[in-house]
């Protein structure tokens, strides 16, 4: 059974980088799409973006100037970058396996709140 | 982009049937993904490929997509299931999935 692991500060300052690690256990990352999902306090979910095994990433369009996500296949991992964050980027960050062909995801993370204040 | 719409909150008597929609343009030809979330837990995918139930979801839950609506149906409501739902598909167009707004399934 594939696990999800979210790690990473959970309070950033404004203007700065906010950084989170995602360790996959019971099975291989070389495989599947590997995404970011965030939910800001009481709002709804939103796709922050997905690296494929191969290495190539989609963004969200919104967030996409801003966002980095990067796989290391030898420790199983993979990670998220989002450079110069305020307060609207405070939100409950979630890594999660996403199926290639129906793109749905089967595996999430527990969830990471990250809070931007200074 | 695509864009999903869901009623912010649906409300059902214990026992009785839940339906919950989301709605885009020409839906019915898109793959429709449903997903609870309980307060602080992460969600759980709970009908996928439009009427697929993954293992250890209850055969209470059952989806369908036609024409611009898509739907999940909860039979037999539990106080359980209470909960948020959210529904996503892939936006072609972008090559990004997308989420509805979710819905608050409130048990009376």
């Amino acid at each position: 059974q594939v696990q999800l692991q979210e790690s990473g500060p959970g309070l950033v300052k404004p203007s700065e980088t906010l950084s989170l690690t995602c360790t996959v256990s019971g099975g291989s990352i070389s495989t599947y799409y590997w995404s970011w999902i965030r939910q800001p306090p009481g709002k709804e979910l939103e796709w922050i973006g997905y690296i494929y095994y191969s290495g190539s990433t989609n963004y969200n369009p919104s967030l996409k100037n801003r966002v980095t996500i990067l796989l290391d296949a030898p420790k199983n991992q993979f990670s998220l970058k989002l450079s110069s964050v305020t307060a609207a980027d405070t939100a409950v960050y979630y890594c999660a396996k996403v199926v290639t062909g129906s793109y749905h995801v089967d595996h999430w993370g527990q969830g990471t709140l990250v809070t931007v204040s200074s | 982009s695509y864009v999903l719409t869901q009623p912010p909150s649906v409300s059902v008597a214990p026992g009785k049937t839940a339906r919950i929609t989301c709605g885009g343009n020409n839906i019915g030809i898109k793959t429709v993904h449903w997903y609870q979330q309980k307060p602080g837990q992460a969600p759980v995918m709970v009908i996928y490929y439009d009427s697929d139930r993954p293992s250890g979801i209850p055969e209470r839950f059952s989806g369908s997509n036609s024409g611009n609506t898509a739907t999940l149906t909860i039979s037999r409501v539990e106080a359980g299931d209470e909960a948020d739902y959210y529904c996503q598909v892939w936006d072609n167009a972008i090559d990004h999935p997308v989420f509805g707004g979710g819905t608050k399934l409130t048990v009376l």
